[in-house]
């Protein structure tokens, strides 16, 4: 099983701020790494998926990168509705695994 | 707009059975895979089993392989999680999300907790 780590646990970030979250595989997932945001008492929503691809609808101030095992979620400018736990998801290889996740708070 | 809602979650005991649904609208969905991913309370992210959009391909996690079964109805655009030889490791919040890989859209959870 591929052990996605994520860090840091816990980000404070003040608003219009740049956030940076990263994701670590054990083993190459190539670029088959999606990125969810879940706020409190809600399913999680998909950011990200092929690394670097927008889902529908997510703004662009998010932005992915990385490939292999290292991988980056940035947001540019950090709004009110940012703030919440984000997860990072590998699908190159059954099983498909999460990461433990952010927990991106205001600061 | 695609719509998933999840039913039959519920307080059960050690050992005993429960079954899932969740409803899908909004899209074609024996176009799509479909999968069941589950969250224990305070805790991360379990995908756990998905099913091939005409339902003759599935796939569980070792956690539950042998005692969860996924399934779906086309005609009810419904999909299923039978759930047997429940353990207090299975409480959880559970989701029905489209997708195989990529979980694009979730519904909104049920809750099952196994407890005596």
């Amino acid at each position: 099983e591929i052990v996605m780590t994520q860090s840091p646990a816990t980000l404070s970030v003040s608003p219009g701020e740049r956030a940076t979250l990263s994701c670590r595989a054990s083993q190459s997932v190539s670029s088959n790494l999606a990125w969810y945001q879940q706020k409190p008492g809600q399913a999680p929503r998909l950011l990200i998926y092929d690394a670097s691809t927008w889902a529908t609808g997510i703004p662009a101030r998010f932005s992915g990168s990385g490939s292999g095992t290292e991988f980056t979620l940035t947001i540019s400018s950090l709004q009110s509705e940012d703030f919440a736990v984000y997860y990072c998801q590998q699908y190159n290889i059954w099983p498909y695994t999460f990461g433990q996740g952010t927990k991106l708070e205001i600061k | 707009q695609v719509q998933l809602v999840e039913s039959g979650g519920g307080l059960v005991k050690p050992g005993g059975s429960l079954r899932l649904s969740c409803a899908a609208s909004g899209f074609r969905f024996s176009d799509y895979y479909m999968s069941w991913i589950r969250q224990a309370p305070g805790k991360g992210l379990e995908w756990l089993s998905y099913i091939s959009g005409g339902g003759h391909f599935t796939i569980q996690a070792d956690s539950v392989k042998g005692r969860f079964t996924i399934s779906r109805d086309s005609a009810k655009n419904s999909l299923y999680l039978q759930m047997n030889t429940l353990i207090s490791e299975d409480t959880a919040v559970y989701y029905c999300a489209r997708g195989q890989g990529l979980a694009d859209s979730w519904g909104q959870g049920t809750l099952v907790t196994v407890s005596s």
